[in-house]
């Protein structure tokens, strides 16, 4: 079955140190994996997708297949940075599952 | 991102009462979605749309419908809206295919007193 565990439900930092959001995920086939953000009372939006492997606003994310693993990362937090994350896993069904997301709060 | 628009943004009604929430979009894709969010559940898929004769149930569908009347609209409704229904509602497309995404409209807001 398709799963995606975000372990903490809040992570707290101070601005400038680094961030790790934690994404894990159980899928037996080719999987999709997405970071999205919602900041405060807005729609989400795309962060990031692991087949770009791309940099959006300092953060990156690398797929790890062996420990199916997509942790979502920056070196260093800014206070513009507190939203909330979910990641999400597609596959062959043209559907997204969420994972109940992180809480990122930067401290100034 | 406009070009996935819901309306309403927010609404406020009493229980038994019928609502629909409809969703729009000019980016032209054949995928809709409609999702709730709660506070530590995350998003969860309540129905989705392929084209517009496919109308396929998610996670959480029962006391909801839908209806998609075009590729760019497809609406979600409440028969007898029940207070556990209290929810943030979003609408969401995707043009299909490896590694595409979903976009998302700004959500409905959603009281059942």
């Amino acid at each position: 079955a398709q799963r995606v565990t975000q372990p903490e439900k809040l992570l707290s930092v101070f601005k400038g140190a680094p961030v790790e959001l934690k994404c894990n995920y159980s899928y037996s086939g080719s999987p999709e994996l997405f970071w999205y953000v919602q900041y405060s009372r807005q729609r989400l939006q795309l962060l990031l997708r692991h087949i770009s492997r791309e940099s959006i606003k300092g953060f990156t994310a690398d797929l790890n297949k062996g420990e199916t693993s997509f942790h979502l990362k920056k070196p260093f937090a800014q206070e513009e940075d507190s939203a909330m994350y979910y990641c999400a896993l597609g596959g062959s069904t043209d559907k997204l599952i969420f994972g109940t997301g992180t809480r990122l709060q930067v401290f100034p | 991102d406009a070009d996935v628009t819901q309306t309403p943004r927010n609404r406020i009604t009493k229980t038994g009462k019928r609502i629909m929430l409809e969703c729009s979009q000019t980016k032209g894709h054949d995928r809709m979605y409609w999702y709730r969010q709660d506070p530590g559940l995350g998003l969860r898929l309540i129905y989705y749309s392929f084209d517009v004769k496919d109308i396929n149930k998610g996670e959480i569908s029962d006391g909801y419908s839908v209806s998609r009347q075009a590729q760019a609209k497809f609406s979600l409704s409440l028969e007898s809206a029940i207070p556990n229904q209290t929810a943030l509602y979003f609408c969401a497309t995707s043009g299909g295919g490896y590694g595409q995404p979903q976009h998302f409209g700004d959500g409905t807001r959603l009281s059942i007193l």
